[in-house]
């Protein structure tokens, strides 16, 4: 299996910030990296696909980049509804895994 | 717009099987290019993809479930199920169906149904 994980595991940042989640591949997953963004209680929302590509009605704070074994999101400008928990999954090969999350609070 | 929704047995008894079917609307299963995937979320703990099926019945699982999982399609009602077999209190999660988009190089999970809940206890 590949194993995804996740930098940092939890993260406090203020409205305006920007902020960077890492997430690392135990190999090449050749950009077949996707985010997503889960509130307490609901499911998870994909927010980046191909590693890079924003989904469609993502704001475009939003962004996604990397290669190879490492990728990044980062957002640009926090604003109150984007804290949240950010999942990284790679859909390279079956089995499909999640990184373990990262859960941004507010400072 | 395409809906999930997941439906199925929120108390189950260790050793028995569970059961959780996804219903589709808005959209037909039969549409190809996608897969219909199951992941859970045990609570406070991360995610966990458990499997797909294509429209045509294939599948794929997870190989630590591949003994005790089985999903399934119904073509007539739009739905795919789960059949999770043996469970322990470890199958205590919340269940999410989702449609995966597998076009070229991208593939990728976009519309989920909202989740339900399934405790194992006795």
């Amino acid at each position: 299996d590949i194993q995804m994980t996740q930098s940092p595991s939890s993260l406090s940042a203020s409205v305006g910030d920007r902020v960077t989640v890492t997430c690392r591949a135990s190999q090449s997953i050749d950009n077949y990296l996707n985010w997503y963004q889960q509130k307490p209680g609901m499911a998870p929302k994909l927010l980046i696909y191909a590693g890079s590509i924003l989904q469609s009605g993502v704001p475009p704070r939003f962004s996604g980049s990397g290669s190879g074994t490492d990728y990044t999101l980062t957002i640009s400008s926090l604003l109150p509804e984007d804290f949240a928990t950010y999942y990284c999954q790679q859909s390279y090969s079956s089995p499909y895994t999640f990184g373990q999350g990262t859960k941004l609070e507010i400072k | 717009q395409l809906q999930l929704q997941e439906s199925g047995s929120g108390l189950v008894k260790p050793s028995q099987t569970l059961l959780v079917t996804c219903t589709v609307s808005g959209g037909s299963m039969s549409t190809g290019g996608y897969s219909w995937n199951w992941i859970r979320q045990p609570p406070g703990k991360g995610l966990e993809w458990m499997g797909y099926i294509y429209h045509s019945g294939g599948t794929d699982y997870h190989p630590s479930l591949k003994s005790r999982l089985t999903i399934s399609v119904d073509r007539s009602r739009n739905q795919f199920s789960l059949t999770l077999s043996s469970v322990t209190a470890a199958d205590t999660a919340v269940y999410f169906c989702a449609r995966e988009v597998q076009l070229r190089s991208y593939y990728y999970m976009d519309v989920w149904g909202k989740g339900t809940t399934v405790t194992v206890s006795s």
